[in-house]
């Protein structure tokens, strides 16, 4: 059975600091990998989707890479803002169908 | 806006009652799904489709029903609703590829 795992489940970080969220899968034969932001009581807003052809994504001050053979993808959030609180969350794709397995998300403060 | 729209945002309903969740997109996606969302368990999905008449079932789909009605709407279905059932649902839907996965705001849903 797939599994996404994300560690830690929480984090909190002063303004400013730069932000590494870990994202770890265990099959390798993925499809794609997408993060995902969750603002509370809200629905899931797509951030970055990498193939399995790609090594990373960049939008903004986001940065995404994926390593298949280690199972890892790493989110990178430039100079952080109060406006990145929030939780996110890494889905794999395994294969067609567009069946995404999430991880449990990480829960993101960022201190003003 | 363009985008996934739920119906209803909230609902309770008794043990033994019957609901149905409505879903439709205007992105002219092929691709729809149906998860649900509980503390702990992360998100998992219960139904999909794959195309307009194609529906299979996901990670959890007891106690549920879907239906694609036409290429923009996609509806689940609760026959017989438990305590077991409540959650947050979210509908999403995405191009083929997966690219422009898009969720819904979700349906809060409680049974007592």
């Amino acid at each position: 059975k797939q599994e996404v795992t994300q560690i830690p489940a929480a984090l909190s970080v002063p303004e400013g600091e730069n932000l590494v969220l870990n994202c770890s899968f265990t099959d390798s034969a993925i499809y794609n990998l997408q993060w995902f932001r969750q603002d509370p009581g809200k629905g899931l807003t797509s951030l970055l989707l990498i193939q399995s052809s790609q090594r990373e994504q960049t939008s903004g001050r986001l940065n995404a890479s994926l390593d298949k053979s280690s199972g890892r993808s790493t989110l990178y959030i430039a100079a952080s803002q109060p406006g990145d609180s929030a939780t996110y969350l890494c889905a794999e794709d395994k294969a067609a169908g567009n069946k995404l397995t999430f991880g449990g998300g990480t829960r993101v403060l960022v201190k003003p | 806006n363009a985008g996934v729209t739920q119906t209803p945002k909230f609902q309770v309903l008794k043990t033994g009652q019957s609901m149905t969740l409505q879903c439709a997109q205007d992105m002219n996606h092929n691709s729809m799904y149906w998860y649900r969302q509980d503390p702990g368990m992360g998100l998992r999905l219960i139904y999909y489709s794959a195309s307009e008449g194609t529906t299979d079932k996901g990670e959890v789909p007891n106690g549920y029903n879907v239906s694609r009605l036409n290429k923009r709407e996609f509806s689940l279905r609760l026959e017989s609703a438990a305590p077991s059932q409540t959650s947050v649902y979210f509908c999403a839907s995405s191009r083929w590829d997966s690219v422009g996965y898009t969720f819904g705001s979700g349906t809060r849903l409680t049974v007592v």
